[in-house]
């Protein structure tokens, strides 16, 4: 059975501040990995996918794939209070998410 | 480029009742899967099509059905719905399905069973 957990916070981070996300997952031959931000009562919307080993940045997110840990972060920089939302984490098929990080940036 | 819409966006049923909802995928999109969402389970796969074919399955019972068409449209039914059936069902599309394809959200189906 594949597993994904992530941590269900609430996840604080002061506004402007480095908001870290983690994800891992269970099947180590997984080869894709997803991010989606859900706000309340919104549908999620993809924020970031990477597939190799390393780190991929766009604008102020950036995620962090280490297979050899089988773990995905995802880093928000200068963190708003927009940013706000649940964090969802997804790999390959997307089958299998995880139940979400919620993130709150107070001001 | 038009984004994924499903209709209703709210429904009331019954006990016992059976209900159908809808997806229109993005242009050019060929895979559709479908989600269950709720507080205490998060989002539940429950099946993809792909070129009008169930590609993949989540663990829900068999009242739980669906079917895509020709032109990519796809809608799931729930027949003898259950209090437990409500929830916040989520359509999703991708070009191809698949490891590499991101998915694209609806903004869902709320049903509420009573």
């Amino acid at each position: 059975q594949k597993e994904v957990e992530q941590n269900s916070g609430p996840l604080s981070v002061p506004e402007g501040a480095i908001a870290s996300l983690n994800c891992t997952y269970s099947d180590r031959g997984s080869q894709s990995f997803f991010w989606y931000r859900q706000y309340s009562g919104k549908s999620p919307e993809l924020i970031m996918f990477i597939y190799s080993n390393g780190d991929k940045e766009d604008g102020r997110f950036t995620a962090q794939l280490n297979k050899a840990s089988q773990y995905v972060s995802l880093l928000i920089r200068d963190s708003q209070p927009s940013d706000s939302a649940t964090y969802l984490c997804a790999v390959d098929d997307k089958i299998i998410f995880g139940k979400g990080t919620r993130l709150h940036i107070l001001p | 480029k038009a984004g994924v819409t499903q209709t209703p966006r709210y429904l009331i049923k019954t006990r016992g009742q059976q209900v159908t909802l809808s997806c229109s995928p993005i242009s050019g999109h060929r895979s559709v899967s479908w989600y269950q969402q709720t507080p205490g389970q998060g989002l539940q796969f429950l099946f993809e099509y792909f070129s009008e074919t169930q590609r993949n399955k989540g663990n829900f019972p068999g009242r739980f059905s669906g079917r895509q068409f020709s032109n990519s449209r796809s809608e799931m039914n729930v027949s003898t719905l259950e209090l437990g059936d409500s929830a916040l069902y989520l359509c999703a599309s991708s070009l191809l399905g698949g490891r590499d394809s991101p998915l694209h959200f609806g903004n869902g189906t709320r049903l509420t069973v009573t």
